[in-house]
């Protein structure tokens, strides 16, 4: 069974740091990886979607990589700003099996202080 | 407005009564899905479906039912509620999935805190 896991659960920095947020998965028979933003009180937003065949997607300030065989990704947010306080989830898409669609991490929640 | 809908936005239900949680999309996504999410066990798929009267069961289904009857519409009842019910429910759509070169971003609604007493 998919199994995946965000570390740190909780992270804080001053503003402009660039930071890094791990996601590993203990399956790496993955179709793709995407990572979502989470405000308090609202739903996610898919912020980057990488295919396994991809090694990164790049959007803006944030870079995400992806390295199946290890089973883990990175999500690289550069020069962060307040704005980017939020939780940050991973989610991997499986081969297969009926009730395995898109497996999420538990998040990480970053506070990015000015 | 465009995009994906979910109401109500909180409710308060007690234990054994039935409640509907209502979603709606206007992108004629194919697939939709409800997810709730947990503190310790971050979200979980409870049913998905594929198209038009095509439905699954997810992780959890346990305790939920779902209908689709339109394309645009996919609401989850919960025919009896448990306090163990109490969560936030997502929704969710998308155009595609695994076996095609397109496969789509998953768009999320904002939410149904639910509270069963």
């Amino acid at each position: 069974k998919q199994e995946v896991t965000q570390i740190p659960a909780a992270l804080s920095v001053p503003e402009g740091e660039n930071l890094v947020l791990n996601c590993s998965f203990t399956d790496s028979a993955i179709y793709n990886l995407q990572w979502f933003r989470q405000d308090p009180g609202k739903g996610l937003t898919s912020l980057l979607l990488i295919q396994s065949s991809q090694r990164e997607q790049t959007s803006g300030r944030l870079n995400a990589s992806l390295d199946k065989s290890s089973g883990r990704s990175t999500l690289y947010i550069a020069a962060s700003q307040p704005g980017d306080s939020a939780t940050y989830l991973c989610a991997v898409f499986n081969y297969g099996g009926a009730t395995n669609k898109l497996i999420f991490g538990t998040g990480t929640l970053l506070a990015v202080q000015p | 407005d465009a995009g994906i809908t979910q109401s109500p936005r909180y409710k308060i239900t007690e234990t054994g009564r039935q409640v509907t949680l209502m979603c709606h999309q206007t992108w004629s996504h194919s697939y939709m899905f409800w997810y709730r999410q947990d503190l310790g066990h971050g979200l979980r798929l409870i049913y998905y479906s594929a198209a038009a009267d095509i439905t699954d069961k997810g992780e959890v289904p346990d305790g939920y039912v779902v209908s689709r009857s339109k394309t645009e519409n996919f609401p989850l009842t919960l025919e009896s509620a448990t306090r163990s019910q109490t969560s936030v429910y997502f929704c969710a759509s998308s155009d595609d999935l695994a076996g095609t070169t397109s496969w789509e971003k998953l768009f999320f609604g904002s939410g149904t805190q639910l509270s069963v007493l």
